[in-house]
């Protein structure tokens, strides 16, 4: 079946710094990468996503890159907020495998 | 206002004593689905259903049961609840499938004792 890995599983920046998280695949069907963020004690949200005619997305301060030929998509936010902490999910489409989580700390 | 809703939000219960987690949504989704979260191994898909009437198994089906009769409400369903089911369960719906955006609901945290 599909294999979904993200990396880092943490990540600690300061406040202002970019963060990137990877996100690796298997299925080469896949055509549909979102990226959603689960706050503590919440729901997960989708906050960007892209499909696999389009190379790069950007919304604000996040952005969402994708390489079909090396099967990883990766999530860029940049001037990290502390509103940005979160654990974020990468969750390939085709069949929907959440991978276990990046936990993005922002400091002050 | 767009939305799934879950009930209850919290429950706790006893070993083998049947319990129902109701799921509805008001934005004319053909797709829902059901997800146990447990620290550590991330979401992880219980059941989902196409549309009206048509359900599947997802990762971890065993010990869990779902009806899909209206397209708005997709009930999850544990017959004989064990204490390796306590999590906290997300539904979610999206317009039609796993191509597009999931809404989750506010999930719903069941300890069984």
């Amino acid at each position: 079946g599909e294999n979904v890995e993200q990396h880092p599983s943490t990540l600690s920046v300061q406040e202002g710094d970019s963060a990137v998280i990877k996100c690796t695949y298997s299925d080469s069907a896949s055509n549909y990468f979102p990226w959603y963020k689960q706050e503590l004690g919440k729901r997960p949200q989708l906050i960007i996503d892209i499909r696999s005619n389009v190379g790069e997305k950007k919304d604000q301060r996040i952005a969402v890159t994708l390489n079909k030929t090396a099967k990883h998509f990766s999530l860029h936010i940049t001037e990290t907020q502390p509103e940005d902490s979160a654990v974020y999910f990468c969750a390939p489409g085709g069949k929907l495998i959440f991978g276990q989580g990046t936990e993005l700390s922002v400091k002050p | 206002e767009a939305q799934v809703t879950q009930n209850p939000r919290y429950l706790i219960t006893v070993t083998g004593k049947k319990l129902t987690v109701t799921c509805s949504q008001n934005m004319n989704h053909e797709y829902m689905s059901w997800y146990r979260q447990d620290p550590g191994l991330g979401l992880r898909q219980i059941y989902y259903s196409m549309n009206v009437e048509v359900t599947d198994k997802g990762d971890v089906p065993e010990g869990y049961k779902v009806s899909r009769k209206e397209k708005r409400n997709f009930p999850l369903i544990l017959e004989s609840p064990s204490p390796n089911q306590t999590s906290l369960y997300f539904c979610a719906s999206s317009y039609r499938g796993l191509s597009y955006e999931q809404y989750f609901g506010p999930g719903t945290r069941l300890t069984v004792t």
